[in-house]
């Protein structure tokens, strides 16, 4: 499969125990905010997002929480499963009369062990 | 089945043959964007196109053109390809201005090496 990243951050978790994958953003003037997960030899698959304006927001077994003070995003994955090991990455938005604009962070690898 | 389709997805050139990697989308959406991954710097943004006929650079337009002719298609045209131009390319798309487009769909990836 293709590489999407030989020197990211790894987080490597045992199955069925819950993951943790954090994100610094730097812009205050963020929208809203998004999680895609890369497995090898795919393009980027959302997950969940959360607007500027909400702190967290639940999905299937995905929570992504939001700390606008210290510009901090987590996406908690509960009873993690092997079918969760890929690249994930951040990303912040912004809404305007023009558009909209997406900018990703660098992502990190997870890593399920059996 | 919504998706967004890119073709090819291997590709090896020589430097300074023009080339073109397609993009078909059947969501009739009116965003889309081509993104270049490289190892250690993430997702970049080359070039977007708000709607038909209106397109705009990126982070790393440099040695990219785009069209938007149509609707559905967006395809990234390399004049003369570099080996710094070797990475691998996504095509996305979402829908309309002025709304959170939350959902960004992306194809499965473009693999370029120019040799």
């Amino acid at each position: 499969g293709e590489s999407v990243g030989l020197h990211l951050p790894t987080l490597s978790v045992q199955e069925g125990d819950n993951s943790i994958i954090n994100c610094a953003y730097s812009n205050s003037a963020s929208d809203y905010f998004i999680w895609y997960k890369q497995e090898s030899g795919k393009g980027p698959q959302f997950i969940i997002d959360i607007r500027s304006n909400m702190d967290k927001r639940q999905g299937q077994r995905v929570t992504v929480l939001l700390n606008k003070t210290v510009k901090h995003l987590s996406l908690q994955i509960a009873a993690t499963q092997p079918g969760d090991s890929a690249v994930y990455f951040c990303a912040e938005g912004w809404v305007y009369n023009a558009g909209n604009m997406l900018t990703f962070g660098g992502g990190t690898r997870l890593m399920v062990k059996p | 089945e919504a998706q967004v389709t890119q073709n090819p997805r291997y590709l090896i050139t020589v430097t300074g043959k023009k080339l073109t990697v397609t993009c078909s989308q059947n969501m009739n959406h009116e965003y889309m964007s081509w993104y270049r991954q490289d190892p250690g710097l993430g997702l970049r943004q080359i070039y977007y196109s708000m709607n038909v006929e209106v397109t705009d650079k990126g982070d790393v337009p440099e040695g990219y053109k785009v069209s938007r002719k149509e609707k559905r298609n967006f395809p990234l045209i390399l004049e003369s390809p570099s080996p710094n131009q070797t990475s691998l390319y996504f095509c996305a798309s979402s829908r309309g201005t002025g709304t959170p487009n939350y959902g960004y769909t992306f194809g499965s990836g473009t693999r370029l090496t120019v040799v």
